[in-house]
């Protein structure tokens, strides 16, 4: 099953705005990432919080994670039209010998001119 | 360039062809992956190789048979392609004791 549930699953917002969409996850963690996609392309990594972390930032970013809540916010704060796509959180997992990520279905942002 | 480049880009084919996905990279990853996002866009792993062993197998079934030629290299075969294959495959790759994952830009497989 998926791991990370983003919420809301769409959002539109004016250009200069900010923009801040959630993610819930079921099991403990060691990391949570969140990753870009533009329309069409593949998915590009933005942030990497670890689950010691309770707060990074990163240009226009800010993420957040509460592990009490297994959760996590990811802000973008004034918004550029370039921004429009879909942002994914993803957990990891390591197994013997193997380490995967597990990604919800994304959040799909339009920021409008 | 350093990427991890993927083809075709698109490929559309009739059901039951058999159909092979490539994928390559040159950052000097030892893990590759295949992933595959749905129309909704969940993304969900399907395999992942580590140094060409198998490591991760996540229920797909048998018609996607994974080939990892070294390690720079992860290719996608599927057999009897159905319907409900069609989707967008992702090839990504890691290096072990990092934790971003790189992905290809994907294969746009419609099956009709």
């Amino acid at each position: 099953s998926q791991q990370g549930e983003e919420d809301p699953q769409a959002l539109s917002i004016q250009e200069g705005e900010n923009a801040t969409m959630n993610c819930s996850y079921k099991t403990s963690i060691n990391n949570l990432q969140w990753y870009r996609q533009n329309s069409g392309r593949g998915l590009v990594h933005l942030i990497l919080i670890r689950s010691n972390e309770r707060e990074k930032h990163s240009g226009r970013l800010r993420v957040t994670l509460d592990t009490s809540k297994k959760s996590s916010s990811l802000l973008i704060t004034a918004s550029r039209a370039a921004d429009t796509a879909s942002y994914f959180c993803a957990t990891d997992f390591y197994g013997p010998g193997d380490y995967k990520l597990s990604f919800g279905a994304g959040t799909t942002v339009t920021v409008r001119a | 360039d350093t990427a991890v480049s993927q083809t075709p880009k698109y490929l559309v084919t009739q059901m039951g062809n058999d159909k092979s996905i490539k994928c390559e990279q040159n950052l000097g990853h030892d893990t590759m992956y295949w992933y595959k996002q749905d129309s909704k866009k969940f993304l969900k792993i399907m395999f992942s190789y580590n140094n060409k062993e198998l490591i991760i197998n996540e229920t797909v079934p048998n018609r996607f048979s994974p080939k990892s030629p070294d390690k720079a290299h992860l290719n996608l075969h599927i057999n009897s392609l159905e319907l409900g294959d069609s989707a967008v495959y992702f090839c990504a790759s890691s290096l072990t004791g990092e934790n971003t994952i790189y992905f290809g830009e994907g294969s746009w497989l419609t099956v009709v």
